[in-house]
């Protein structure tokens, strides 16, 4: 089946550098996605790999390697507000494959 | 632009009922799904459009039915409610280049079955 995998929970310190990961088995993989979801909140798009490499948005990060189906999310310089869940899903055929979520804490 | 809306914002039902929700977007994109989120889980796809008057099963169709008469128009059908079925649906559009997949989504529908 298709599916991927990201650890539940994250807890980091404000200022501080956190890396989401995510592995995925699917078939017709076209790339890798990550949103970002507030409680009670809708999902919004953060970055997308299409490539092998890396993916800088601002603060944001992402990483794709497609021989190790492994992607990650670096978020720099936490904020508060990046308190929120982080969602990567995969690009294949027609559809958005989801992970479960990471849910990321900050702490002062 | 407002985006992706979608109506109710929340609704309560007794088991059996019926009822539409309905997604609408103004971005002209091609590409409309409608999600469930259930508590602490990811979003899991339940039908899928790719262009007016065609739709497709995602992975939980059963129970669900779906419509595209319009371009701009996706709506979500439940005809005949149940507690399973409590859970909040998100609607989300694409413009679905070759380039990569992002998704627009709506503010969600917070539905209680009883």
């Amino acid at each position: 089946g298709q599916s991927l995998e990201q650890p539940s929970e994250v807890t980091a310190v404000e200022g501080a550098i956190v890396q989401i990961n995510c592995t995925y088995q699917t078939s017709g993989f076209y790339g890798l996605s990550w949103y970002q979801q507030h409680d009670g909140g809708a999902p919004t798009f953060l970055s997308y790999n299409g490539l092998d490499g890396l993916e800088e948005t601002g603060r944001f990060s992402s990483f794709l390697s497609r021989s190790d189906s492994y992607g990650y999310l670096l978020l720099q310089e936490l904020q508060m507000k990046d308190s929120a869940s982080y969602f990567c899903a995969s690009d294949s055929n027609y559809q958005l494959i989801w992970g479960a979520g990471t849910k990321l804490i900050i702490k002062p | 632009n407002a985006g992706v809306t979608q109506t109710p914002k929340f609704r309560v039902l007794k088991t059996g009922q019926s009822m539409t929700l309905l997604c609408a977007q103004d971005m002209n994109h091609e590409y409309m799904y409608w999600y469930r989120q259930d508590p602490g889980m990811g979003l899991r796809l339940i039908h899928y459009s790719v262009g007016e008057g065609t739709t497709a099963k995602g992975e939980v169709p059963d129970g669900y039915n779906v419509s595209r008469l319009k371009k701009q128009n996706f709506l979500l059908g439940l005809e005949s409610a149940a507690p399973s079925q409590t859970s909040v649906y998100f609607c989300a559009s694409s413009p679905r280049t070759d380039l990569q997949e992002t998704q627009y989504f709506g503010p969600g529908t917070r539905l209680l079955v009883l």
